[in-house]
């Protein structure tokens, strides 16, 4: 089976602070996604990258950036959070198929 | 530029009620079409897909079909149950001319609770 795990399933930081959100698979797919989920808006995508050191912007990548040294990590970091980042990020990564792999999630309060 | 919208929830069934949570999608190219699943703290999980017009997905008891003349794809289950109870996002995978580049387009999501 795909596993998908995330650094942190619960994560409080303060305004201004630099977070990290670690996400790593370990099925040596090329694709990686950096998704937010929110009430009422389903699934945003944040980055996606498809190899190493590759990285895309989604649909949402004001304030946000990515960073993908190596195929099974795939790292997005707030440089400054925001109140407004309050938010759950989902990682997925998919292979040669179109299907994506979730990991379970890191709800991120930022106070 | 593509878009997928589903049925407003939430969506309150009693066991072993039929389901049924529309969906429908615009899009440029020939999308792969698919019903995720995200049960309570958990993330999101592929319930089933279909990649081609006239193609049925079915998994655990649900299905969808593809339908490109009314550009829809509605999740169907003919008897519910409690630990159905999740949140239903239905996505499109346009891949167009950038094979390789796949992205995701989610609706806003269904959540569906079943009452025993």
């Amino acid at each position: 089976d795909v596993k998908v795990t995330q650094s942190s399933r619960y994560l409080v930081k303060r305004t201004g602070e630099k977070v990290f959100l670690e996400c790593v698979q370990d099925m040596d797919h090329e694709n990686m996604f950096w998704y937010r989920q929110d009430p009422g808006l389903g699934l945003r995508l944040i980055y996606f990258s498809y190899d190493v050191k590759m990285k895309e912007k989604g649909d949402i990548p004001e304030g946000y950036s990515v960073s993908r040294e190596k195929k099974e990590r795939f790292s997005l970091i707030l440089e400054s959070a925001s109140t407004n980042q309050t938010s759950m990020y989902l990682c997925a990564s998919m292979g040669s198929t179109d299907t994506q792999y979730f990991g379970p999630g890191t709800r991120l309060t930022v106070l | 530029g593509d878009s997928v919208t589903q049925m407003e929830g939430p969506v309150t069934l009693s066991e072993e009620a039929f389901l049924t949570i529309n969906c429908t999608y615009t899009a440029t190219g020939y999308p792969s079409l698919f019903w995720y699943v995200q049960y309570p703290g958990e993330g999101l999980q592929l319930l089933l897909k279909a990649t081609k017009a006239d193609d049925k997905g079915s998994n655990k008891g649900f299905e969808a079909t593809y339908r490109k003349e009314t550009t829809s794809f509605h999740l169907e289950k003919g008897s519910v149950q409690v630990s159905d109870s999740a949140v239903y996002f239905c996505a499109l995978s346009d891949r167009g001319s950038n094979f390789g580049n796949e992205k995701l387009t989610f609706g806003t999501g269904t959540r569906l609770t079943i009452i025993p």
